[in-house]
């Protein structure tokens, strides 16, 4: 069955270091997400992207946030100057054309230390 | 605001002991509601989507119901193994796909627990 993969499953950084977390959809999906959870918290939106372009972001995804999709399979996103406050699980997701439903990766848990 | 409040925020039942969990959402542009469970330390885990209300979908030992305000997750004769957060999350499109707004917003989970 196919599935939404994250790497890595978890992630250490320091504050002020750049992180990429990286992502593979389900090969024939459209739409791709970012979400995050704090701990004990919901799951919160971040980003949407389709057709090469961010058709939605929240107030959480500010500058030093950014997203890309370098090649046919990989959706990545990346936190320019992290702060402690984006310790977090970080989940992508994907949806096809046919359905709403977004299927959701393992999530990469991110540490800033 | 869009909004989407679950409730209890945490439940224990024992094993075969039947029970239901509460979504209820004040949105707009609602184009489906999601359940999802999430063990911990996972990612959230489809269970159902509801388009409409009146709609009911069954899995194993879940059903999911959905009105105009709210939806149920009734979960019947539950054994340990369901013990997991369930998420309920309503999914907003405006501006047609891929030409607008399109995302799910979460309600914060109700964590249920079922002891043999």
């Amino acid at each position: 069955e196919p599935e939404v993969t994250q790497t890595p499953s978890h992630q250490v950084t320091q504050m002020g270091q750049e992180v990429i977390l990286r992502c593979v959809p389900i090969s024939n999906h459209l739409y791709f997400y970012w979400y995050r959870q704090i701990l004990g918290q919901k799951v919160e939106f971040l980003v949407s992207f389709y057709n090469n372009e961010i058709s939605e972001k929240s107030e959480i995804f500010d500058d030093q946030f950014s997203v890309e999709r370098p090649d046919g399979s990989n959706f990545t996103l990346k936190i320019r100057s992290t702060k402690l406050e984006d310790s977090a699980m970080y989940f992508c997701a994907s949806l096809g054309d046919t359905t709403y439903e977004q299927y959701f990766g393992p999530g990469t848990r991110l540490t800033v230390t | 605001e869009d909004q989407v409040t679950q409730s209890p925020e945490a439940l224990r039942l024992q094993e075969g002991e039947s029970s239901s969990l509460n979504c209820s959402y004040t949105v707009s542009g609602l184009r489906g509601l999601f359940w999802y469970r999430q063990d911990p330390g996972k990612g959230p885990e489809f269970l159902f989507t509801l388009y409409s209300a009146g709609e009911e979908k069954e899995k194993e030992r879940l059903k999911a119901t959905l009105t105009k305000k709210e939806s149920f997750l009734h979960i019947t004769a539950p054994k340990p193994e369901d013990s997991a957060t369930y998420l309920c999350a309503v999914f907003l499109a405006r501006g047609g796909p891929g030409g607008g707004s399109e995302k799910l917003v979460f309600g914060k989970g109700t964590k249920l627990t079922v002891n043999p």
